[in-house]
């Protein structure tokens, strides 16, 4: 069984600390792997879709890196804001094309 | 650009009612759509991945004659929970995928909160 794994489940950051937080995922068959914003009533966002071992991407003061050997991916935010309070997930894609998503971390910003 | 509508948003019913829940990409056309469904704190779980002008492909424990899945144009999938009971009742969710290319992210709807008495 494919499992995704993300943590912690929730955070509290306090509004100008930088944060990050973990996906992790197996290390055999990947293919890509996904990272989404959920902002409570609005759809999920995409942020990063990540192919390279050692790749990084970022996007504003939201980076993200991976490490497809070891089967992680780490998600920082740099500064953090209001705004960025938000359920984060990820999703696995292996090589039969399809995604396994995490059950998410919750980020509150606190002002 | 790459907005995905469903509705509706929410629908509480009487249980055996059908339920027939719209998923549409509204600025580009989707190759691809997919169907999901949340239980609370659980991850996404795929339903099915539906392709224009094919049959819905089902996921392992997903009954294809309790949620039909349409996917007649390439803007547009409905899924429809056949005589829904309480046990239905879930948030769900669709995405769509703008190009046959794998890695591309996928555009996803508000999703649909049902709720069965």
């Amino acid at each position: 069984i494919l499992n995704v794994e993300q943590s912690p489940q929730s955070l509290h950051v306090q509004e100008g600390d930088s944060t990050n937080f973990t996906c992790s995922f197996p290390s055999s068959n990947f293919y890509a792997l996904h990272w989404y914003r959920w902002e409570t009533a609005k759809s999920p966002e995409a942020l990063f879709v990540m192919t390279l071992n050692g790749d990084e991407k970022k996007k504003g003061r939201i980076s993200a890196t991976l490490n497809t050997k070891e089967g992680y991916s780490y998600l920082y935010i740099k500064g953090s804001q209001p705004e960025d309070s938000a359920t984060y997930l990820c999703a696995f894609m292996g090589s039969n094309y399809q995604l396994i998503w995490g059950a998410g971390t919750k980020l509150i910003i606190k002002p | 650009g790459a907005v995905v509508s469903q509705h509706p948003s929410r629908v509480i019913c009487k249980s055996g009612t059908s339920v027939k829940i719209e998923c549409r990409s509204l600025d580009f056309q989707a190759t691809t759509m997919f169907w999901y469904r949340q239980f609370p704190k659980q991850s996404l779980m795929l339903m099915a991945t539906s392709n224009e002008g094919s049959k819905a492909t089902y996921e392992q424990g997903v009954e294809k004659d309790k949620f039909l899945i349409n996917h007649a144009s390439l803007t547009l999938s409905t899924l429809t929970v056949t005589s829904a009971h309480p046990e239905d009742s879930s948030f769900y969710i669709c995405s769509a995928r703008a190009h046959s290319i794998l890695d591309q992210p996928q555009h996803f709807g508000d999703g649909t909160r049902l709720s069965i008495l």
